[in-house]
């Protein structure tokens, strides 16, 4: 299988500021990788597509100024959640598909992001 | 759109054999997926089916009927380790798109 890193697994901030959670790929190179974000007892929700070398695609009701997405190379998507409340507490995971294979997607290990 | 459903909690004993059914909708697809996860854990991948049919791997299974746009997982053997929730998953936006997942079945194994 491949492996997608995601960093920090927990964080914790204060309302009003800023955080950047990492996703890499260490061993593929994921031109698309997705974000979603999962809060308690809940399925996991796409909030948006990143794509190397372009803009992410949001799905509805995901604020893009306040997500941002950056997709800077073929191993590495950030996620920063900008001026934080405490509505953004969530599990934030990462994931992406190899090339070659439509079957399995692979996911980081997530970020428990609470902000007080 | 695409939609999936599937039960939000099934409980069993050690030993036992439980099915987790998934209906889904969807405008194209790609096959169906099936996620483990723990609680606080990512999900992992468990199986898919492109076409119909049965899947095995080891003590689970996974069933694929396209023209009843159903599948079902079948855990065998249950341990208590399998406690987790488990979720269909289709891809959204072609075959490299992203997963969408069902709400999730919290499966609760019990001594």
């Amino acid at each position: 299988g491949a492996v997608v890193s995601q960093h920090p697994s927990r964080v914790i901030c204060k309302s009003g500021t800023s955080v950047k959670i990492e996703c890499r790929s260490l061993d593929f190179q994921a031109t698309t990788m997705f974000w979603y974000r999962q809060f308690p007892k809940q399925s996991l929700m796409l909030m948006a597509t990143s794509n190397e070398g372009s803009k992410a695609t949001y799905e509805q009701g995901v604020e893009k100024d306040k997500f941002l997405i950056n997709h800077a190379s073929l191993t590495l998507s950030t996620l920063t959640v900008t001026s934080a409340h405490p509505e953004d507490s969530s599990f934030y995971i990462c994931s992406a598909s190899k090339g070659d294979s439509n079957t399995e997607a692979f996911f980081g290990q997530g970020t428990r992001l609470t902000v007080v | 759109g695409q939609s999936l459903e599937q039960p939000s909690e099934v409980t069993a004993v050690e030993g036992a054999i439980v099915q987790i059914n998934c209906t889904y909708q969807t405008s194209g697809f790609y096959g169906l997926s099936w996620y483990q996860q723990h609680d606080g854990g990512a999900p992992t991948f468990l199986s898919y089916n492109a076409l119909d049919g049965l899947e095995e791997t080891g003590r689970f299974s996974s069933f694929l009927s396209r023209s009843d746009s159903y599948g079902y997982l079948l855990l065998q053997e249950l341990q208590m380790k399998d406690s987790a929730s488990y979720f269909c998953a289709v891809r959204g936006g072609g075959s490299q798109g992203n997963l969408i997942f069902g709400k999730g079945t919290k499966l609760s194994v019990k001594p």
